[in-house]
């Protein structure tokens, strides 16, 4: 998998847009982002998935960047239990996900 | 059932004693994945099977673990000889198409082990 680099944490107002910035600037072109969120004490959970296309599902939109060397997720309305480590994954080709430490993101009333 | 069901939720047992850990994957995916996570880090790989394939076990961190999963369904992890280091969290996943990964993998709860 390749390398991805995340803010250590985040803090987002209880119904504002959280944006969650990841770098993956030595990915393949077979390569897809993931993302997955953690939720204190629980299993990951997996979040959305995309290759070069921006992709939208019910929980959240992905936003790759044309040359795929970042991407971003967004929450369009955080509430507090978004509340999570989020992590940011680039790779699955060979069907292991390798995850970092993600981002703390807080969602604040 | 409807996710993936981990047993026991939570394990304290002797350092030198054998645990053995089970994951209950989601009825007909394929793929099933360890992982465990040490207090306040990421995810650590450990072993992968994909059908009736040879597992993947690159991840396994030395001989005293081990992994099975028998009829393509329930998989046990056992620790012999347990150590203080094993303490973590062993996470459970599985996915309905496993090179790919495209659908996403479902974890359980875990099972927090605790070694004294």
């Amino acid at each position: 998998d390749a390398k991805t680099t995340q803010p250590t944490s985040m803090d987002c107002a209880e119904g504002r847009a959280a944006n969650l910035p990841c770098n993956h600037s030595t990915i393949s072109g077979n390569e897809y982002v993931y993302w997955y969120r953690q939720i204190h004490s629980q299993g990951p959970q997996y979040i959305i998935h995309g290759l070069k296309n921006n992709e939208t599902n019910e929980m959240a939109s992905l936003i790759i960047t044309e040359d795929r060397k970042s991407s971003t997720l967004i929450l369009p309305h955080a509430t507090l239990r978004d509340t999570a480590v989020y992590y940011c994954i680039a790779g699955g080709s060979n069907y292991k996900l390798t995850f970092g430490k993600g981002t703390l993101l807080t969602v604040n009333p | 059932g409807a996710g993936v069901s981990q047993s026991p939720s939570n394990k304290v047992t002797e350092k030198g004693k054998d645990v053995e850990l089970r994951c209950d994957p989601i009825s007909g995916h394929t793929a099933l994945y360890w992982y465990r996570q040490s207090l306040g880090q990421g995810l650590e790989f450990l072993i992968y099977f994909q059908g009736n394939s040879a597992p993947d076990k690159s991840g396994l961190p030395s001989d005293r673990f081990s992994a099975e999963r028998t009829g393509g369904s329930v998989s046990t992890l056992t620790i012999q000889r347990t150590q203080q280091e094993d303490s973590a969290v062993y996470l459970c996943a599985s996915s309905a198409q496993g090179p790919q990964v495209d659908y996403g993998y479902t974890f359980g709860s875990g099972t927090r082990l605790t070694v004294v």
